[in-house]
């Protein structure tokens, strides 16, 4: 299985600032993606990070407000910009193969205030 | 549209006591279910993947079944160290999909 780890683990931010996540694999992968999970709810597919390309962001979700780098397979970033407090939920990194299972980082606690 | 509809919401139990959690499923086409278990603060860790109805796997006091409408996940004398949030997910067979799609979870408590 793959390990991935996600830093920071947590942040407090000011509304207005911006806050970016990093996601460091120990192996190649072939699909990155990005999760958020509100308070008390699920994993919401925020994007998934293309190696080389712009990422695929699904409904509701747009790359002024969440831009995604991937700039090789092991490696990718996602930055959420001009924060408010509904951007509070934890985000997490995850990883794929098509025929493998995803793997998940330890995800990022994100306090906006 | 792929749906994924967990129930209970929440369960306690008494530890020893045995119960099941249920995955309702809607997909196209199934190219896998896969259960994790999330504890708090944390990431989501892998439990198993099921693939076609019928198929089962076990873990320890965990059990996972599928069928082509649900999957159960069977939790066998529970002990306190099992209470987590378990969350159940599916990937759909359209092209080119690798992304999951996630019910919310049934937050589990097991009381010793």
């Amino acid at each position: 299985s793959a390990v991935i780890s996600q830093k920071p683990s947590r942040d407090i931010c000011q509304r207005g600032t911006s806050l970016t996540i990093q996601c460091q694999v120990d192996s190649q992968v072939t699909m990155m993606f990005w999760y958020r999970q509100q308070p008390g709810q699920s994993l919401t597919l925020i994007a998934t990070a293309n190696q080389g390309s712009e990422a695929t962001y699904e409904s509701g979700f747009v790359i002024d407000k969440f831009p995604i780098s991937r700039p090789n397979l092991t490696f990718s970033t996602l930055t959420v910009s001009n924060m408010s407090p509904e951007d509070s939920s934890i985000y997490l990194c995850s990883v794929a193969d098509l025929h493998t299972e995803a793997f998940f980082g330890q995800g990022t606690r994100l306090t906006v205030v | 549209e792929d749906q994924v509809t967990q129930s209970p919401e929440a369960l306690r139990l008494q530890e020893g006591e045995s119960s099941s959690l249920n995955c309702s499923y809607t997909v196209s086409g199934l190219r896998g279910l896969f259960w994790y278990r999330q504890d708090p603060g944390k990431g989501p860790e892998f439990l198993f993947t099921l693939y076609s109805a019928g198929e089962e796997k076990e873990k320890e006091r965990l059990k996972a079944t599928l069928t082509k409408k649900e999957s159960f996940l069977h939790i066998t004398a529970p002990k306190p160290e099992d209470s987590a949030t378990y969350l159940c997910a599916v990937r759909d067979s359209g092209a080119g999909s690798y992304q999951l799609t996630f019910g919310k979870g049934t937050k589990l408590s097991v009381i010793p």
